[in-house]
């Protein structure tokens, strides 16, 4: 079946750090990708919808220059967390989609900035 | 092995019936989310639960720890309700997502 491949899958970094995660779609083509974020104790908020070769869409309270998103290919989606702080410390996931298709979930990327 | 289990995968329903998706886990887990998806979006959270039952509008759920299973219901179910729903269980470190449920309404 369809996978999504995310990575790293921990990191653990200083304050003012910045980190990039990758979203990979390994046999189908992704038009659409998400990000969300989880909180300790919460549920998933999606961040922001990045549509193949365009901006990405942001949800509202989510900062762009903040949380930088490329996906410049089918099969590739970024985030960046730029000069990361502990108040980004949180699991983030992505999820891609070709068309109308389910979503598929990569595993998650925990991230802890000390 | 499938971590958690959904179903039914297809559901359709007419206008003003009673639904109920069913969710079934085998690891431990901290908290279990109901999430929707409509087409082309992402995903909301509906529920997050740990135990007992939780009721928004005309959505319910319940789960029940011991036997690691829990169900959505919508009652007085309408065309807006069509998307697809999924469960996700949380251990602590990260999620298991069920495979997820169409659910088409009727007019």
């Amino acid at each position: 079946g369809a996978v999504v491949s995310q990575h790293p899958s921990r990191v653990i970094c200083k304050s003012g750090t910045s980190v990039k995660i990758e979203c990979r779609s390994l046999d189908f083509q992704a038009t659409t990708m998400f990000w969300y974020r989880q909180f300790p104790k919460q549920s998933l908020m999606l961040m922001a919808t990045s549509n193949e070769g365009s901006k990405a869409t942001y949800e509202q309270g989510v900062e762009k220059d903040k949380f930088l998103i490329n996906h410049a290919s089918l099969t590739l989606s970024t985030l960046t967390v730029t000069s990361a702080h502990p108040e980004d410390s949180s699991f983030y996931i992505c999820s891609a989609s070709s068309g109308d298709q389910p979503q598929h979930f990569g595993d998650g990327t925990r991230l802890s900035i000390l | 092995k499938n971590e958690v289990e959904q179903s039914p995968q297809n559901l359709t329903a007419q206008e003003g019936e009673f639904i109920t998706i069913n969710c079934s886990y085998s690891v431990g887990i901290s908290a279990l989310h109901w999430l929707q998806q409509h087409p082309g979006g992402g995903i909301v959270s509906l529920f997050m639960l740990s135990s007992g039952k939780k009721k928004h509008g005309r959505l319910i759920a319940t789960i029940n720890i011991q036997e690691k299973h829990s169900s959505l219901h919508i009652t007085a179910s309408h065309p807006r309700d069509s998307a697809v729903y999924i469960c996700a269980v949380d251990p602590g470190n990260q999620f298991y997502f069920g495979t997820g449920t169409s659910l088409t309404v009727i007019p």
